[in-house]
């Protein structure tokens, strides 16, 4: 059972890019999930979330209006389009699965991506 | 959005002693409280849901408590392998979650 993510990279301000997260060994279209990230110097930060479905999605406000979350349950993928991005969206950025009952806790996280914007 | 405030910031404690985290929410989230340990270079590990549950292979001597805005966060027995940083997560307002800001615990 794994979150594998991955499309991390540096990017310019103002660009996009997509980050993708693969899950295994698990019936992916059960769970909800999210995406959490951890900044240089800083605390984990929830960034986006979807439901099992996909037909739900909640953003922090940090980021909504910019960023994306989808999912492919075909594909046991989840995914994070990142658009207009700022200096500080600079971050690790990690996949997780929410608990079975849907209660809200992450209960596996991936290891994580890394993303950096700057000129 | 619900700010979530842990306290304190740092710790420093020696092997074999008790600390206890806090964690205080702008507003109730009932008992929609989990705690999460991050090790140095690894991703976050479940450790406590619903306030007080311990997740799944999580040892007894990890305790937690609270209820509506307050909540701790106790570990007995600290071994080394305890240094790391814990954060607080409300999820009681779907779709809008919120971490604290983490405790950074060093074992001496």
């Amino acid at each position: 059972v794994q979150l594998v993510e991955s499309g991390g990279d540096w990017v310019q301000p103002g660009r996009s890019l997509r980050l993708s997260c693969a899950a295994s060994g698990l019936s992916f279209g059960n769970y909800g999930m999210h995406w959490v990230r951890l900044a240089p110097g800083k605390g984990l930060e929830w960034v986006s979330g979807i439901n099992r479905k996909g037909n739900s999605m909640g953003y922090a406000g940090s980021v909504k209006g910019r960023f994306t979350i989808s999912r492919d349950n075909a594909k046991n993928s989840l995914y994070l389009q990142m658009n207009s991005l700022r200096i500080e969206d600079t971050a690790l950025y990690y996949c997780a699965k929410e608990d079975p009952d849907m209660n809200g806790y992450l209960d596996l996280w991936g290891q994580g991506t890394l993303v950096t914007v700057s000129s | 959005e619900i700010v979530m405030t842990q306290s304190p910031a740092t710790l420093s404690v020696s092997p074999g002693e008790r600390v206890t985290l806090s964690c205080r929410a702008s507003q109730s989230v009932t008992n929609n409280l989990a705690w999460y340990q991050r090790g140095p270079g690894q991703a976050p590990k479940l450790l406590i849901y619903s306030a007080s549950t311990r997740a799944t292979g999580i040892p007894a001597r990890f305790s937690a408590s609270g209820s509506g805005t307050e909540f701790t966060l106790t570990i007995y027995s600290l071994q080394s392998e305890d240094s790391a940083v814990y954060y607080c997560q409300q999820y009681d307002t779907w779709p809008l979650y919120t971490f604290g800001q983490g405790t950074k615990l060093e074992i001496k």
